[in-house]
């Protein structure tokens, strides 16, 4: 079965650098949602969309974006990253809210 | 104090061996719960999807959830060295926005 899609899986960014992470959800899939997870921690949420509409907002910081196209996949925008961004960010799928979500093998971003 | 609470463990059991993992969780708004399987470094893994009290079994899996006490479990039958891994319980259903709130994780590990 088709799992959820993530790139690029590893990325290494210099300090205030721009990093885009992308997300393609399981097909059908119209809710997305972004978790960073440090290590030794549990995941966090950051943000979600649901039908394309931002639809719940965690502690994501002001130097990150992110959307959902009309196609359900979704990027999310670091700017200006600091060294306390370097964590394994995980895209999650599911068809609507509350139900199962399924996450995508990750990315690892490196700020050097 | 965290919204939800898991012993982070590490347990460790032999092989065949019947395992307990529980958590604890204080918002009684949380509806929706569920259970993952992490390996090192990667994404999380679906194992259990529950919404209601009472068990749920799924093969060597049974997810159990006491919405009175705030306390569910997952029970692994028959525990294979494949089964070592970090646990982490997921739970959703405050805001109605999918939003998944996780346990610390327990890290467990099952000895040949």
């Amino acid at each position: 079965a088709a799992g959820v899609i993530q790139s690029p899986r590893h990325l290494i960014k210099e300090k205030r650098e721009t990093a885009t992470l992308k997300c393609y959800p399981i097909p059908r899939h119209d809710t997305v949602y972004w978790y960073q997870q440090g290590p030794g921690q549990d995941p966090q949420f950051l943000i979600s969309f649901y039908e394309k509409m931002q639809s719940d907002k965690g502690s994501i910081p002001d130097r990150f974006s992110a959307q959902q196209f009309s196609d359900y996949h979704s990027e999310l925008n670091m700017s200006s990253l600091e060294l306390g961004d370097s964590a394994l960010y995980f895209c999650a799928s599911s068809l609507g809210l509350n139900n199962e979500q399924f996450f995508g093998p990750g990315t690892r971003l490196t700020v050097l | 104090q965290k919204e939800v609470e898991q012993d982070p463990g590490p347990l460790s059991v032999p092989e065949g061996a019947i395992v307990s993992l529980n958590c604890t969780y204080s918002n009684s708004a949380f509806q929706y719960f569920m259970w993952y399987r992490q390996y090192s470094r990667k994404g999380p893994e679906l194992l259990m999807y529950t919404y209601s009290s009472g068990n749920k079994e799924d093969g060597r899996f049974t997810a159990q959830v006491d919405k009175s006490s705030k306390y569910i479990s997952l029970f692994i039958r028959d525990s294979q060295p494949s089964d070592s891994a970090t646990y982490l319980c997921a739970m959703t259903g405050s805001g109605n926005t999918g939003k998944l709130i996780f346990g610390q994780g327990t890290t467990l590990q099952v000895k040949p």
